[in-house]
């Protein structure tokens, strides 16, 4: 089973900051890494796609990359609206298909 | 657009049993594979299972193997989930989740609202 580990836990930021989030695999995945972004009482909501790919409808403030073990996920200057929780999730190896514990980003 | 809206959730004593139950529109069923994901109050995603468009075929996360079955019918652009044997941590919300191509490429495009399955005495 592929284990994904999100760092950090929470980061406290100031809307208009960047925010950087990390995501590493237990084993390769190649590019085959999403991100998700969570809101209190919403279903998850798809941004990013085969590590860079931004999803239909998501802003370009929000790029991925990475490839192998080692990914990221970067806000480039924090809304209001981008308060959330945000999820990887790899399809390289599955099943079972995993997710990371994910990281919250809540306002400072 | 897509619509994913589940049903069957409630609570439940341990050892029963539930089906939830989701109906899809706006795209067609019949060519995507089709997932159930959970979510335990307060915690991470989980996978539980995959069926696929073509022939059925059907995977299931360790936890759920020999309790649930993932089940479709085309002709009601209906997703199941059947969960039999019911313990404390099936607790969750349980997510509809379509994949974002008929290849399935197992990469989720499109969730329901979700339905909360509470497993409890």
């Amino acid at each position: 089973e592929v284990v994904l580990t999100q760092s950090p836990a929470t980061l406290s930021l100031s809307p208009g900051e960047r925010a950087t989030l990390s995501c590493r695999a237990s084993q390769s995945v190649s590019v085959f890494l999403a991100w998700y972004q969570q809101k209190p009482g919403q279903a998850p909501r798809l941004l990013i796609y085969d590590a860079s790919n931004r999803a239909t409808g998501i802003p370009a403030r929000f790029s991925g990359s990475g490839s192998g073990t080692d990914f990221t996920l970067t806000i480039s200057s924090l809304e209001p609206e981008d308060f959330a929780v945000y999820y990887c999730q790899q399809r390289q190896h599955w099943p079972p298909l995993t997710f990371g514990g994910g990281t919250r980003v809540e306002i400072k | 657009e897509v619509q994913l809206l589940e049903s069957g959730g409630g609570s439940v004593q341990p050892g029963g049993s539930l089906r939830l139950s989701c109906a899809a529109s706006g795209f067609t069923f019949s060519t995507y594979a089709m997932n159930w994901v959970r979510q335990a109050p307060g915690q991470g995603l989980e996978w539980v299972s995959t069926i696929r468009n073509s022939d059925g075929y059907t995977w299931y996360t360790d936890s759920g193997k020999g309790r649930f079955t993932v089940s479709r019918d085309n002709s009601k652009n209906t997703l199941y989930l059947q969960m039999n044997s019911l313990r404390a941590e099936d607790t969750a919300v349980y997510y509809c989740v379509k994949v974002g191509t008929p290849t399935m490429n197992m990469i989720f495009d499109s969730w329901g609202r979700g339905t909360l399955v509470t497993v409890s005495s």
